[in-house]
């Protein structure tokens, strides 16, 4: 199965810190997704990604950053983190292909703000 | 607005019965749709998709499409404790790049 990791699992920063989220994907797949997870909300988009360089805003972009340095590689950088941003990050990378369109998940990381 | 409802947000079902979900998009360009699953402290993982009218089967589970109204449907016959869970449901567009979910339906299935 594809896979897909992240780093750190979890992280404990305070109001106004400077947080990096890391997510690798050893697929060879083009797209690359950041999420949030909030009881409530379900999965929010916030970046996404089709390529190295490239960067796409999703639906809840306000106080991120991400950049895609390369194929592998996309970071999501929060660079005054608030309480509001206390979540559970979720990257994913996709496949599409013929007949085949698949999100495969990392594990999730933990942010906490204080 | 959420762009893709889920319902019930929640049910119970006892063990060895039919679990039944909703998932409907308010967006006409929509014609994809995934079912996930994610386990409690767990990632999602799809279970299944459809992009055409009618019904998909894998094993217990099973899918609708119905592309006229936007809305399809999940059934899990002969529930198992394991199928405890919460399913997310998500769409796009054709050559869509971003996958829109719902906020879930959490299924609890009792011995």
């Amino acid at each position: 199965e594809a896979a897909v990791t992240q780093s750190p699992r979890n992280k404990v920063t305070v109001t106004g810190g400077n947080v990096t989220l890391s997510c690798r994907q050893t697929n060879s797949h083009n797209y690359m997704y950041w999420y949030r997870q909030d009881t409530g909300h379900g999965l929010r988009l916030i970046h996404y990604s089709y390529g190295a360089g490239n960067l796409q805003i999703g639906d809840v972009p306000d106080g991120y950053k991400a950049t895609r340095t390369t194929q592998e590689d996309f970071f999501l950088l929060l660079e005054l983190a608030s309480p509001s941003q206390t979540s559970l990050y979720f990257c994913a990378s996709r496949y599409w292909g013929v007949n085949q369109d698949t999100q495969y998940f990392g594990p999730g990381t933990r942010l906490l703000v204080l | 607005q959420q762009k893709v409802q889920q319902s019930p947000e929640s049910l119970i079902v006892p063990e060895g019965g039919m679990a039944s979900l909703n998932c409907t998009s308010s967006d006409r360009n929509v014609d994809y749709f995934w079912w996930y699953r994610q386990h409690s402290g767990k990632s999602p993982k799809m279970l299944m998709s459809i992009f055409s009218n009618g019904e998909k089967e894998e094993g217990r589970f099973t899918v609708h499409l119905n592309k006229a109204s936007l809305h399809t449907s999940l059934h899990i016959r002969d529930s198992q404790p394991s199928d405890s869970a919460l399913y997310l449901c998500a769409a796009s567009s054709q050559g869509g790049r971003a996958l829109i979910f719902g906020t879930g339906t959490t299924v609890s299935v009792s011995p």
